[in-house]
């Protein structure tokens, strides 16, 4: 089955900083790769996908970039700010023809420093 | 986006007995799930809960101890059978396959049920 590592599983960075957390997954069939912020007693927040058909995808400070040959993908926030501080999950699956659930990384803590 | 809600929020149990975790999704969805989540934890899958037909467990996981019902196309329970301290965790449901919906791929996930087992 699929199996997510995820690194670092804590960063800090100051305000204004870039931050990038890895992953990387073992199952080549995976096809979809989302991103979730989960803030201190809330639950998961989707904040970014991308399919497999996909190498970068950007939504305002946050973008997720993909290798599908290597099998990793990236999740990049730039110009850092203290609302960002959370733990953040990445996870993989398939989608479509055959649907599997997510499988999910172990989580990075990510403190955002003013 | 599917909007999830989950009751109760959170609940302190005494040990032997048993709690219902009911979530509502605000539109119909094709695929519902449950997942527990250890403090500082990743998310663990427990089962798939499957409308009209008894729920699809993973490993570790058992219908004795984690029954679930979906009903309809919006609606699921998971209950925790003969608590434990070791079941103290947070519950969560999630949902995806919006119908109707653009975003088939997408899956969304509800508050959470904080549980403490005494």
């Amino acid at each position: 089955g699929e199996n997510v590592e995820q690194h670092p599983s804590t960063l800090s960075v100051q305000e204004g900083d870039s931050a990038v957390i890895k992953c990387t997954y073992s199952d080549s069939a995976s096809n979809y790769f989302p991103w979730y912020k989960q803030e201190l007693g809330k639950g998961p927040q989707l904040i970014i996908d991308i399919r497999s058909n996909v190498g970068e995808k950007k939504d305002q400070r946050i973008a997720v970039t993909l290798n599908k040959t290597a099998k990793h993908f990236s999740l990049h926030i730039t110009e850092t700010q203290p609302e960002d501080s959370a733990v953040y999950f990445c996870a993989a699956s398939l989608r479509g023809a055959g649907n599997t659930p997510l499988v999910f990384g172990k989580g990075t803590r990510l403190s955002v420093i003013a | 986006s599917a909007v999830i809600s989950q009751k109760p929020s959170r609940d302190i149990c005494q040990r032997g007995t048993s709690l219902t975790i009911q979530c509502q999704v605000d539109s119909q969805v094709t695929m519902m799930f449950w997942y527990r989540q250890q403090p500082g934890q990743s998310l663990t899958l427990i089962a798939t809960a499957n409308q009209g037909s008894e729920a699809t467990y993973e490993s570790g996981f058992v219908i004795d101890k984690f029954p679930i019902s979906r009903p309809n196309l919006t609606f699921s329970t998971l209950t925790v059978s003969n608590m434990s301290p070791e079941d103290s965790s947070i519950y969560l449901c999630s949902a995806m396959g919006q119908i109707g919906g653009r975003a088939l791929w997408q899956q969304y996930f509800g508050p959470g049920t904080r549980l403490t087992v005494t």
